[in-house]
C-alpha cells in the first residue's frame, strides 16, 4: 500500500542553526506534498505545501524541495528559533487514490 | 472564532460504553474528515465525507459510525469502546474533495478508555 517514511524521528538543534527533515513516498502518482506543524497539545497546522510541477518553494525561513524521480521531499528551516519547537509531519497526496498519507512525524527541539 | 470546532475536548469513559464526538466547520468547506492520532503521534485517516457522502472509509471497525447531517457537520459515534480506542481524534475540513486541498484541523478530542 501507500507509504510515507519520515526521518529523523527526533531532531535537536541550537537556536540559529538550520534543521532538515526528509520524507520518501512510495506512490509514484503522488502529486501534492504538504507539511504540517503540531505544537504540544495543539492541532496540526499547514505551514507549507508543494505540488509536483514545482521543484522548490520558499516562505521566509521555511523551504521545501521535491525530487520526483527519487520520490523524496524535504523541509528546510533556517535560523531556527525556540518557537519552531514542535512535531512536524510530511504528507503525500495522490489524485489516483484520493488519499493523503502522513509520515510518522519529527519532533524538533530548538535549544536557546 | 474557531473555524473547525469539535466537542468535547476531553472524554474519559469505561470499556464497553458508547460515546459521540461532534464536529462543526464554519469555513463553507465541502469535505470533512476524521483522523486518529495515537500515542506515537501517528496521524491516520479514518473517514472522509464530501457533501454528506462517504468518500473514504479506511478499514475502521464497524463500532465507529460517522454521520454527516449536512456538509458543515461530521459526528463520530463509537460503540462498545475498547482500551485501544484511546487516542486523540481530530476532525478536519477542506475546500474541495481533491487531495491537494489543505486541511484545517479542529483542536482534537482526547479520548481515554479505562
Amino acid at each position: 500500500g501507500e507509504n510515507v517514511e519520515q526521518h529523523p524521528s527526533t531532531l535537536s538543534v541550537q537556536e540559529g542553526d538550520s534543521a532538515v527533515i526528509k520524507c520518501t513516498y512510495s506512490d509514484s502518482a503522488s502529486n501534492y506534498f504538504p507539511w504540517y506543524k503540531q505544537e504540544l497539545g495543539k492541532r496540526p497546522q499547514l505551514i507549507i505545501d508543494i505540488r509536483s510541477n514545482v521543484g522548490e518553494k520558499k516562505d521566509q525561513r521555511i523551504a521545501v524541495t521535491l525530487n520526483k524521480t527519487a520520490k523524496h521531499f524535504s523541509l528546510h528551516i533556517t535560523e531556527t528559533q525556540p518557537e519552531d519547537s514542535a512535531v512536524y509531519f510530511c504528507a503525500a497526496g495522490s489524485s489516483n487514490t484520493g488519499k493523503l498519507i502522513f509520515g510518522q512525524g519529527t519532533t524538533l527541539q530548538v535549544k536557546p | 472564532d474557531t473555524a473547525v470546532s469539535q466537542t468535547p475536548k476531553y472524554l474519559v469513559t469505561q470499556m464497553g460504553n458508547d460515546k459521540s464526538i461532534k464536529c462543526e466547520q464554519n469555513l463553507g468547506h465541502d469535505t470533512m474528515y476524521w483522523y486518529k492520532q495515537d500515542s506515537k503521534k501517528f496521524l491516520k485517516i479514518m473517514f472522509s465525507y464530501n457533501n454528506k457522502e462517504l468518500i473514504i472509509n479506511e478499514t475502521v471497525p464497524n463500532r465507529f459510525s460517522p454521520k454527516s447531517p449536512d456538509k458543515a457537520h461530521l459526528n463520530l459515534h463509537i460503540n462498545s469502546l475498547e482500551l485501544g480506542d484511546s487516542a486523540v481524534y481530530f476532525c478536519a475540513s477542506s475546500h474541495g474533495e481533491e487531495v491537494n486541498s489543505p486541511l484545517h484541523f479542529g483542536n482534537g478530542t482526547r479520548l481515554t478508555v479505562t
